[in-house]
């Protein structure tokens, strides 16, 4: 079954500091993978996504995520984090449904805490 | 704003009732989906639509649960004879037929059931 692990339920730096929150993935043939941010009580954003191409993708608000064939991961990055960055993070695998159609399939989440 | 729109943000019931939740997606996607998101998990899909056709529903769809599209655009998500176990973020997310293109999601339907 397609599926992506976060192996970290919460992740602490400081503000300044790089921050990364680890995703892995199991899937069948080539992967399409998601980083969303979850704010309290709101939805989910849409970060960026890894389709095919250059193994670092950048996406919204300063995030990047670097995938890794060999090691089934992708690590949502950032190079200087910020108080605001704090928030739930969800990795997610694309599964495809019928003919045409797929869903995501997410991880259980890592919370990040940037302290000031 | 032209995001998706889920209402009511926030519905409270008695065990046993009824409860119906609407999500409105972008206007010119096809795509809809439900998922329910417990406290300290991810969200997992409950069902999926392209236009008005319900083309997978999730083993977690109870018989008391039922979605519709009926017209292709705003989608509906009943809950029958509620249980406490239903509490949870309903959350509606829609996208384009693009390929690998993202979910957009609302803010979500939070359910408390006493």
């Amino acid at each position: 079954a397609q599926s992506v692990a976060q192996p970290e339920d919460q992740v602490n730096v400081a503000e300044g500091n790089p921050l990364t929150v680890k995703c892995t993935y199991s899937v069948s043939g080539n992967p399409y993978l998601f980083w969303y941010v979850q704010y309290p009580n709101r939805g989910l954003q849409f970060l960026l996504k890894y389709i095919t191409g250059d193994n670092l993708v950048k996406g919204s608000y300063g995030f990047e995520a670097e995938f890794n064939k060999s090691q089934t991961s992708f690590h949502l990055k950032k190079p200087s984090a910020l108080v605001s960055d704090s928030a739930l993070y969800f990795c997610a695998v694309r599964v495809p449904v019928g003919e045409y159609g797929n869903k995501l399939v997410f991880g259980a989440g890592t919370i990040l805490r940037v302290k000031s | 704003d032209t995001g998706v729109s889920q209402d009511p943000r926030h519905k409270i019931t008695k065990r046993g009732q009824n409860v119906t939740f609407r999500c409105d997606p972008i206007s010119e996607h096809n795509r809809l989906y439900w998922y329910r998101q417990t406290l300290g998990q991810g969200p997992e899909f409950l069902t999926y639509f392209q236009n008005e056709a319900q083309l997978e529903k999730s083993r977690l769809l109870s018989d008391r649960f039922s979605a519709e599209r009926p017209k292709g655009s705003f989608s509906t998500l009943e809950i029958q004879r509620t249980e406490q176990g239903d509490s949870a973020m309903y959350l509606c997310a829609s996208s384009s037929v693009a390929a690998n293109s993202p979910l957009h999601f609302g803010n979500g339907t939070r359910l408390t059931v006493t």
